[in-house]
C-alpha cells in the first residue's frame, strides 16, 4: 500500500527564517503527492501538489515543495515564515491500488512559527 | 470557489444516541468523503461515495453508516454513539481526474460523545 510518513511531530521556527516540513513516501509507480494546512478550528486546505513536470513545485500562501525521486521525499519549503504559518501540516499521497484512488495522510506536522 | 460545507462545527450527544453528520457541496463532484482526524493519526477514511446511492468502504468504517440521495449531499451516520467515536470529523469531495484533481475539504465537525 502507499504511505507516507512525516518524521516530526512539531517543527519551531523563528519568524523570518526558513521553514521546512519533511514528508517522505513509499509507492509503487509514480506518486500524486499533496500537501495540505489546517489552521486551528478549521478544515484543510490545499497547498499545493505534485503530479508530473517539474520537481519545484509552487503552492498557495508563498510555499513551495521539491519533489526528489532518489529520496523519495517531498518536503515542504517556505523561504520566509510567518507568524500565521502556525498551523498543522499534512502530506498526502493518491493511492491508485485502492478504492475510489484515496489520500493516505501522514500524521501530521504541527509549525510553531514564533515571533 | 469549491464549497464543501458541514451541518455542524460541534455536537456533543450522549453514548448510544443515533447521530447524522451533513456534508454538501456545490461544485457537482462526483466524489465525496468522509474522514475522521485524530491527534498523531491523521486523517483516516471511513467511508467514500463515488456518485449517487454508490459508496465503499474505507479504512475504518465500523460503526458508520453513510448515505447519498443526491449527487451534492453527504451523510455520515453513527448508528449508536460510543465514546470512542469522539473525534473530529472531516469531509471531501474531488474534483477532476489525473493532474486537474484536488481533494477539497469542509471546515469539520468536531463531536463530543459522552
Amino acid at each position: 500500500a502507499q504511505s507516507v510518513a512525516q518524521p516530526e511531530d512539531q517543527v519551531n521556527v523563528a519568524e523570518g527564517n526558513p521553514l521546512t516540513v519533511k514528508c517522505t513516501y513509499s509507492v509503487s509507480g509514480n506518486p500524486y503527492l499533496f500537501w495540505y494546512v489546517q489552521y486551528p478550528n478549521r478544515g484543510l486546505q490545499f497547498l499545493l501538489k505534485y503530479i508530473t513536470g517539474d520537481n519545484l513545485v509552487k503552492g498557495s500562501y508563498g510555499f513551495e515543495a521539491e519533489f526528489n525521486k532518489s529520496q523519495t521525499s517531498f518536503h515542504l519549503k517556505k523561504p520566509s515564515a510567518l507568524v500565521s504559518d502556525s498551523a498543522l501540516y499534512f502530506c498526502a499521497v493518491r493511492d491508485f491500488k485502492a478504492a475510489g484512488n484515496k489520500l493516505t495522510f501522514g500524521g501530521g506536522t504541527r509549525v510553531l512559527v514564533k515571533p | 470557489d469549491v464549497k464543501v460545507t458541514q451541518s455542524s462545527r460541534y455536537l456533543v450527544k450522549r453514548t448510544g444516541e443515533k447521530v447524522f453528520l451533513e456534508c454538501v457541496q456545490d461544485m457537482d463532484h462526483e466524489n465525496m468523503f468522509w474522514y475522521r482526524q485524530d491527534p498523531g493519526l491523521g486523517l483516516r477514511l471511513i467511508y467514500f461515495s463515488y456518485d449517487v446511492k454508490m459508496k465503499e468502504k474505507g479504512d475504518i468504517p465500523e460503526g458508520y453508516s453513510v448515505s447519498r440521495e443526491k449527487k451534492e449531499r453527504f451523510s455520515l451516520i453513527l448508528e449508536s454513539a460510543s465514546t470512542n467515536q469522539t473525534s473530529m470529523y472531516l469531509c471531501a469531495s474531488r474534483f477532476g481526474s489525473g493532474s486537474q484533481e484536488t481533494q477539497y475539504f469542509g471546515p469539520g465537525t468536531r463531536l463530543l460523545v459522552l
